[in-house]
């Protein structure tokens, strides 16, 4: 069956621009995470959706990161005037409760 | 809040050599789950413990839960190349709506 799909897989973008990074997760799947991961670290974790409940937004790292998931599905994470810092591999998750996380291949983003 | 840490953070072995990464929480789990990442990939579930004392094997691995439910431990007998990748572990405390909570990952390098 479907896995997590991401898109775009690549991004390359200027200083200062917006950017919208887009994550199907497994159909049914109430949970859904976003991590962010430099070169050679950790999963950085950055936000996580369950059901209907009010998003856990603590690892987001400035006001200029928001993410949203419509209809308990679809999610976008946004990241406005970008800054080189912001260049990683943004990986999503998704999952049943308390069951294993399913990533998809992620989108590299590089900020120029 | 909830803290998941892991070490060693590197690990050069040679090939044949057994293999230990652990993982500490600063609170009780309701489980833990193990992930693995091969250079290049996104993280990939290896295997997940829910009971007090379990220890599951995967042919040379072995994966432990510790008796208080705040550590484990994956073993690797007799490693080979292809083992290479990071080993995460993750946990799920009570009073966290379910949200995982990743180590910061052992990065095993196997010499042939």
């Amino acid at each position: 069956g479907a896995g997590v799909s991401q898109s775009p897989s690549n991004k390359v973008t200027e200083k200062g621009k917006d950017v919208e990074l887009r994550c199907d997760p497994i159909s049914g799947h109430t949970a859904l995470y976003w991590y962010r991961q430099s070169l050679g670290q950790g999963l950085e974790f950055l936000i996580y959706f369950q059901g209907n409940s009010a998003p856990d937004k603590s690892g987001l790292p400035s006001d200029r990161f928001s993410a949203e998931r419509t209809g308990g599905s679809v999610s976008t994470l946004t990241i406005q005037r970008t800054q080189q810092e912001d260049s990683a591999v943004y990986l999503c998750a998704s999952s049943l409760a308390f069951q294993p996380q399913h990533f998809g291949d992620g989108t590299r983003l590089s900020i120029l | 809040g909830q803290q998941v840490m892991q070490i060693p953070q590197y690990q050069h072995v040679q090939e044949g050599e057994d293999f230990t990464t652990y993982c500490n929480s600063s609170t009780t789990l309701s489980n833990i789950q193990w992930y693995k990442q091969r250079p290049g990939g996104h993280p990939v579930f290896l295997i997940q413990l829910v009971k007090s004392g379990e220890v599951k094997k995967q042919k040379r691995l072995t994966f432990q839960f510790g008796e208080a439910k705040k550590n484990s431990s994956l073993h690797i007998t007799a490693t080979q190349t292809t083992d290479v990748g990071t080993y995460f572990c993750a946990g799920t405390s009570y009073n966290q709506g379910g949200k995982l909570i990743f180590g910061q990952g052992t990065e095993l390098s196997v010499k042939p």
